[in-house]
């Protein structure tokens, strides 16, 4: 069974970095291309970024509204996706949802699996 | 980078069809025929319903059903139940790695 579990959302100042963890299993998490997307309270979804695989380089993408303050990075040793949100804003309060790219593992553009999402508040 | 244009929300009897469109550009929809569509019950995650545009996973019931054609897609929900009540959104792919959610559409089955 595909499993994807968010963790580290909290309550944060504006300016400060918080990073986010997305734990997966019950698939070769390597070989898939993994992507985040925020939802901020009582709005609608929002895709924040995206990192290929590996084998298409391990790249990332941004959204407009995010870039330069947000990186995400891989552990394939782990099958862990994160997400590093710097110079936080009272904006970027929302729950962030990590999803799997699929259904297949390559040239797939679908967010097929999601986690539950964590709650990500910023306010001073 | 706009997002999608759904209505806000959208309404039907147990048992009639519905369907919710969504609007993009030549550089989103229009481009690629890989829209999906995301349902999303109160604090849940939303689940895929349809993909590239017509396709449906396994284990989503028939009916759902998703069309595109130009800058334009659409999702139909045939046979109306109140389990389908939910929060629905469309989603394309915009190339290079980036993808465009639309504002959502709201259905109440009366």
């Amino acid at each position: 069974e595909v499993q994807l579990v968010e963790s580290g959302g909290r309550l944060v100042q504006p300016g400060r970095s918080l990073r986010l963890s997305c734990t997966t299993s019950g698939f070769t998490f390597g070989d898939y291309a993994m992507s985040w997307v925020r939802q901020a309270p009582g709005k609608g979804l929002e895709w924040v970024g995206y990192i290929r695989s590996k084998a298409y380089g391990g790249t990332t993408e941004y959204a407009a509204s995010v870039k330069g303050r947000i990186a995400i990075s891989r552990d394939d040793s782990k099958s862990i996706a994160y997400l590093q949100m710097n110079s936080l804003k009272t904006e970027d309060t929302a729950v962030y949802f990590c999803t799997r790219v699929g259904p297949w593992a390559a040239g797939s553009t679908t967010f097929d699996y999601w986690g539950q999402g964590t709650l990500v508040t910023v306010s001073s | 980078q706009s997002a999608l244009t759904q209505p806000a929300s959208v309404s039907g009897s147990p048992g009639q069809s519905i369907t919710i469109s969504c609007t993009g550009t030549s550089s989103d929809v229009g481009s690629y025929n890989l829209v999906s569509w995301y349902q999303q019950h109160p604090g849940k995650a939303p689940k895929v319903v349809i993909y590239e545009g017509t396709k449906r996973p396994s284990g989503v019931s028939d009916r759902f059903s998703g069309s595109q054609s130009g800058n334009r897609a659409s999702l139909t929900i045939s046979g109306l139940q109140a389990e389908d009540e939910a929060d629905y959104y469309c989603c394309s792919y915009a190339g290079s790695g980036t993808w465009r959610f639309g504002g959502g559409t709201k259905l109440t089955v009366l």
